[in-house]
């Protein structure tokens, strides 16, 4: 059973406007969340995070949003530019051993000039 | 280079035979973590090795995989037997501790024909 998911595989925007990536977990005890950026033929690289103990985290052009009581975060890019485009996973830590990723499926973004 | 270096980066091998992936963390790093990224799915947890600790394979598939880490730097996967659905790209993260940013290596693209 899926712990992270990512409902929308792919989402196509226009260079300028907002991208919203969405992203449920089911788990109420995950209190920290990440998301990463994916490249074709190059490993996720980290993008911006959020503890459980906030509710929004800005960093430049990209803010995460948590909805603890939806079980619920969302990235957003503002403005979009052709060079996100990359696929974005959602990504959990589960804390007090390896300190492992839990990741979504990812969401292909496509940044349209 | 100051990355996660993997190697090789593709692998075609037949049914049957045995592969080794090869993972070189970043300097001072004692967190090291395999995942693997099959066609449509999201990064699966492998295994991951702290220092001197014993490593946490719980998610490894099967006991044909293996993995060890030497002098606590380079890391490598073996999988015996392989099979078709061994198929995936196996990413390689390492990190300096706690909650620090997972880095990850380029990946290594298996093929088992």
């Amino acid at each position: 059973d899926q712990q992270v998911k990512q409902n929308s595989p792919s989402l196509s925007v226009q260079e300028g406007r907002i991208s919203i990536l969405n992203c449920d977990y089911t788990n109420s005890m995950f209190d920290y969340f990440l998301w990463y950026k994916k490249y074709p033929a190059e490993g996720p690289t980290f993008l911006i995070s959020i503890s459980s103990i906030k509710d929004k985290n800005e960093d430049g052009r990209f803010t995460v949003f948590l909805n603890k009581s939806a079980k619920h975060l969302s990235l957003h890019i503002v403005p979009s530019q052709p060079g996100d485009s990359a696929v974005y996973f959602c990504a959990v830590i589960l804390q007090g051993g390896s300190e492992k990723l839990v990741f979504g499926k990812g969401t292909k973004l496509t940044v349209n000039p | 280079g100051a990355g996660v270096s993997q190697s090789p980066s593709n692998k075609v091998t037949e049914k049957g035979k045995d592969v080794e992936l090869r993972c070189d963390p970043i300097s001072g790093h004692t967190a090291l973590y395999w995942y693997r990224q099959s066609l449509g799915q999201g990064l699966e947890f492998l295994i991951y090795f702290q220092g001197n600790s014993a490593p946490d394979k719980s998610g490894l598939p099967s006991d044909r995989f293996s993995a060890e880490r030497t002098g606590g730097s380079v890391s490598t996967l073996t999988i015996q037997r392989t099979q078709q659905e061994d198929s995936a790209v196996y990413l390689c993260a390492s990190r300096r501790g706690g909650l620090e940013t997972q880095y990850f290596g380029p990946g290594t693209r298996l093929l088992v024909l």
